[in-house]
């Protein structure tokens, strides 16, 4: 499985920018990258994915460097409501078809007031 | 927004039975998955169900595991005789077309089982 590396967490003041990393060095040419969050008690919720051009909605946008080594979600303006675990995950690249995500354990990000 | 919801919120079984767990996909996606999330653990992939047959599953979807979708609508995860380590968060997801791969996946908000 490719596999992404994250921070395990992060810290961010309200309405301050926020930049979570993600390295996956051994990504192929087809997967995308998706994000997802999962808030506390809560199933993960799809954030943004990309292939190779920034991407920009209104949660977030995604930032993918040149050789698509690494990426950056940014959060423009973090709320007490972002404060979640965040993945970076690629699809399983061992499979033909099916988008069986592989989580990591993600990036906590904290939000202080 | 349509979303994905899952029954019971928390189901206490004890070990050895049987629990079928439930969900009701968004109503015009055509593939479903399972995936668990042991307390403090990361997020792990089940299975995945496309046109009333199981398109891929992991090595822990054992024969202990099944999945059906009985009337179009709900899509359940039945475990035959559970065990202590099936103890976990059970996450639903859906997504619309698998034709272009990287859709984004939808998922409920989860059923707690606890196994006394």
């Amino acid at each position: 499985d490719a596999k992404t590396t994250q921070p395990n967490s992060m810290e961010s003041n309200e309405e301050e920018p926020v930049h979570l990393p993600c390295n996956h060095s051994t990504i192929s040419g087809t997967d995308y990258i998706h994000w997802y969050r999962q808030l506390p008690s809560q199933g993960p919720e799809y954030v943004i994915h990309g292939l190779t051009s920034n991407v920009n909605n209104r949660m977030a946008s995604l930032a993918i460097a040149e050789d698509r080594k690494s990426s950056t979600l940014i959060l423009h303006r973090a709320t007490l409501r972002d404060a979640a675990v965040y993945y970076c995950i690629l699809r399983d690249p061992s499979k033909n078809y099916g988008q069986n995500f592989v989580f990591g354990p993600g990036t906590r990000l904290s939000v202080l007031p | 927004e349509p979303e994905v919801t899952q029954t019971p919120s928390h189901q206490v079984t004890q070990m050895g039975q049987e629990v079928i767990l439930r969900c009701v996909p968004i109503s015009n996606h055509l593939y479903f998955y399972w995936y668990r999330q042991i307390l403090g653990q990361k997020v792990e992939f089940l299975v995945s169900f496309y046109n009333n047959e199981i398109s891929e599953k992991s090595e822990i979807f054992d024969d202990q595991f099944s999945v059906e979708r009985p009337d179009g609508s709900n899509f359940t995860l039945k475990i035959r005789s559970t065990k202590l380590e099936d103890s976990a968060m059970y996450f639903c997801a859906s997504t619309q077309n698998q034709g272009r791969i990287n859709q984004p996946q939808h998922f409920g908000d989860g059923t707690r089982l606890s196994i006394l």
